[in-house]
């Protein structure tokens, strides 16, 4: 499985923009870069997904880079509730399993 | 609406004992099937997967077992608890590339 590279921590202000980076230079072509997020005492939950082009969903947007060996997750304004370990993982196409890293802690001050 | 149950929620058991942790998914049909397991602070950790009922792929040599007798039912075992089996064990169930996870069974081996 193709290795991602996040930061150990992060910390950021309630109501701020956020940017996760996440870096896979070894990715391949069929690839998909996913996002999940873990709050303490729970299991990891789905965040969001892309291949190629940029994504947007109600929770947060995925900027991939043009040579897709980096990505980055963006919270548009971070609440308290954000507070929680990021997972950026690599899936290839047609693969049963997600092996998950050791991930971003993010800590939202109020 | 699909969803995953799991459970105990929490377990204490002494060392060398068995143990069965038994996870259920309804809702959908022919969903591939996993199990996680999370140290104290350390990220999640691949035990097995399944993509369907007697198929049971293994990640890593332990002390555990897995088995799915059902199409939808999941189950971890262990014939004699180490301290090191310890952890927060994580049933997930998937159809399409999100992975949905229950909300675990936190185990400590005495």
């Amino acid at each position: 499985d193709a290795k991602t590279t996040q930061p150990n921590s992060m910390e950021s202000n309630e109501e701020e923009p956020v940017h996760l980076p996440c870096n896979h230079s070894t990715i391949s072509g069929t690839d998909y870069i996913h996002w999940y997020r873990q709050l303490p005492s729970q299991g990891p939950e789905y965040v969001i997904h892309g291949l190629t082009s940029n994504v947007n969903n109600r929770m947060a947007s995925l900027a991939i880079a043009e040579d897709r060996k980096s990505s980055t997750l963006i919270l548009h304004r971070a609440t308290l509730r954000d507070a929680a370990v990021y997972y950026c993982i690599l899936r290839g196409g047609g693969a049963q399993k997600l092996v998950f890293g050791q991930g971003t802690r993010l800590t939202i001050n109020p | 609406s699909q969803t995953i149950h799991q459970w105990p929620a929490t377990l204490v058991q002494p060392v060398g004992s068995p143990l069965s942790l038994e996870c259920t998914v309804e809702g959908t049909s022919n969903p591939n099937l996993y199990w996680y397991r999370q140290a104290a602070g350390r990220g999640l950790q691949l035990l097995f997967y399944s993509v369907g009922i007697g198929q049971i792929s293994s990640e890593v040599p332990q002390n555990l077992s897995a088995s799915r007798p059902q199409d939808r039912q999941f189950i971890l075992s262990s014939k004699k608890l180490l301290l090191s089996d310890s952890g927060f064990y994580l049933c997930a169930w998937s159809v399409t590339e999100k992975l949905f996870f229950g909300s675990g069974t936190q185990l400590s081996v005495l």
